[in-house]
């Protein structure tokens, strides 16, 4: 069974410029959570989508926009990039409530 | 809101020593509770959960108990290995209706020296 995968590993873009991430659920999951982890932070809640619709929300401006597809693979988009985006980013998939499981993250700098 | 709070780091032990971080998280609702570990240069991995009170979560020689009158689910090991050496997030999620998110706590810093 193959775990939940992101790319890229790492990226590096200036202000302004805007970036895509990618994740893929583990198999079967329908529903992906999208998490921003500063340096030396808890991660924290951006959005989640379910069966391609988003599905709820954390306190991120609209600039971060996602997307999902019918194989439930999913994108998180951030438009307009500031100092502050550099962070880990993770993707969780899951069945159910009680069990996220979360990739690798993908590390992006913001210069 | 709801919240969870851990103690603040770093922790630093010799091997073979008791763990105990501490976590507490804000009673509203009905929380299931987590512990996540995180290895240099990695994503989460699930390390135990628990969803009810009284629930005992234990994986890997940890262990945590979900305390309601105390707000409490405190991470344990009995014996600490180098190879323990990580950072450690105790979480919350809740359900908002149609959708649940995870609630991390700002993470706890081990360090295992042989």
């Amino acid at each position: 069974e193959t775990g939940v995968t992101q790319s890229p590993t790492h990226l590096i873009k200036t202000r302004g410029q805007q970036v895509t991430l990618r994740c893929s659920s583990q198999s079967g999951h329908n529903t992906v959570s999208w998490y921003q982890q500063a340096l030396g932070q808890g991660p924290q809640f951006i959005f989640q989508y379910y069966r391609e619709e988003e599905n709820g929300r954390g306190n991120f401006p609209p600039r971060f926009s996602g997307l999902q597809f019918p194989n439930y693979s999913s994108e998180l988009n951030v438009n307009a990039l500031e100092l502050d985006d550099s962070a880990l980013y993770l993707c969780a998939s899951s069945l159910d409530i009680n069990e996220q499981f979360f990739g690798p993250g993908t590390r992006l700098t913001v210069l | 809101g709801n919240s969870v709070t851990q103690m603040e780091g770093p922790v630093t032990l010799s091997e073979e020593a008791f763990l105990t971080i501490n976590c507490t998280y804000t009673a509203t609702g009905y929380p299931s509770l987590f512990w996540y570990v995180q290895y240099p240069g990695e994503g989460l991995q699930l390390l135990l959960k628990a969803t009810k009170a009284d629930d005992k979560g234990s994986n890997k020689g940890f262990e945590a108990t979900y305390r309601k009158e105390t707000t409490s689910f405190h991470l344990e090991k009995g014996s600490v290995q180098v190879s323990d050496s990580a950072v450690y997030f105790c979480a919350r999620v809740d359900s908002g209706g149609s959708n649940y998110k995870l609630t991390f706590g700002k993470g706890t810093l081990l360090t295992v020296n042989p």
